[in-house]
């Protein structure tokens, strides 16, 4: 079964300065990768996702992500932060076998300093 | 399009009652599927469908229960709410399944004391 891991619970970054969110995952055939982003309070929000083809999708509000199978990641990116960015983020991998779940990490929360 | 809608937004149980978690998507989409979120545990998927007639059970189904019979509503039922059941429910749909985008509802907040 795939699973997705996010190993940074709290990551606090300067306004303006760049920003990368680590996710990793397991499974065993070309995964379909997915970025959301919950706001306080609200539901989910899909960032950006990935099927096949080109490894750097890019996604809204500016931020990207790049697949890189040899490491199993995923990674989040964005070149300058802002504060409107303070969320938490959600790394999800699907499954293209038929009937099958998708499947969330724990989630990072981002806090932006002024 | 309302998208996907969940009601009530809040809720407060005692132990042992019994309700249901209203879900409905109004974009013909096959899937849909309940998580829960907790502090420190990100989304646990409870149940999901593939479609009317069709469930399955997640990571965490125990004390709660699905059906699914029309492409629109998807609802989840406590049948016996317990404290360890507080928590944040959200529905969410998708068109294909686990490897298309997910619509996600507004969330439910429940507390059970």
């Amino acid at each position: 079964a795939q699973s997705v891991t996010q190993p940074d619970i709290h990551i606090t970054v300067s306004e303006g300065a760049s920003l990368e969110l680590r996710c990793n995952y397991s499974y065993g055939a070309t995964p379909y990768l997915f970025w959301y982003v919950q706001s306080p309070g609200q539901g989910l929000q899909l960032l950006l996702k990935y099927f096949s083809g080109d490894t750097l999708v890019q996604g809204i509000k500016g931020f990207e992500a790049e697949f890189k199978r040899s490491q199993s990641s995923f990674n989040l990116r964005k070149p300058s932060v802002h504060w409107s960015d303070a969320a938490e983020y959600f790394c999800a991998v699907g499954d293209a076998q038929a009937g099958t779940a998708l499947i969330f990490g724990k989630g990072t929360t981002l806090s932006v300093s002024s | 399009n309302a998208g996907v809608t969940q009601t009530p937004k809040f809720q407060v149980l005692k132990t042992g009652q019994s309700m249901t978690l209203q879900c409905a998507q109004d974009m013909n989409h096959e899937y849909m599927s309940w998580y829960r979120q907790d502090p420190g545990m990100g989304l646990r998927l409870i149940h999901y469908s593939v479609g009317a007639g069709i469930t399955d059970q997640g990571e965490v189904p125990n004390g709660y229960n699905v059906s699914r019979s029309t492409t629109e509503d998807f609802p989840l039922r406590l049948l016996s709410a317990a404290p360890s059941q507080t928590s944040v429910y959200f529905c969410a749909s998708s068109y294909r399944g686990s490897t298309d985008t997910q619509y996600f509802g507004p969330g439910t907040r429940l507390t059970v004391l």
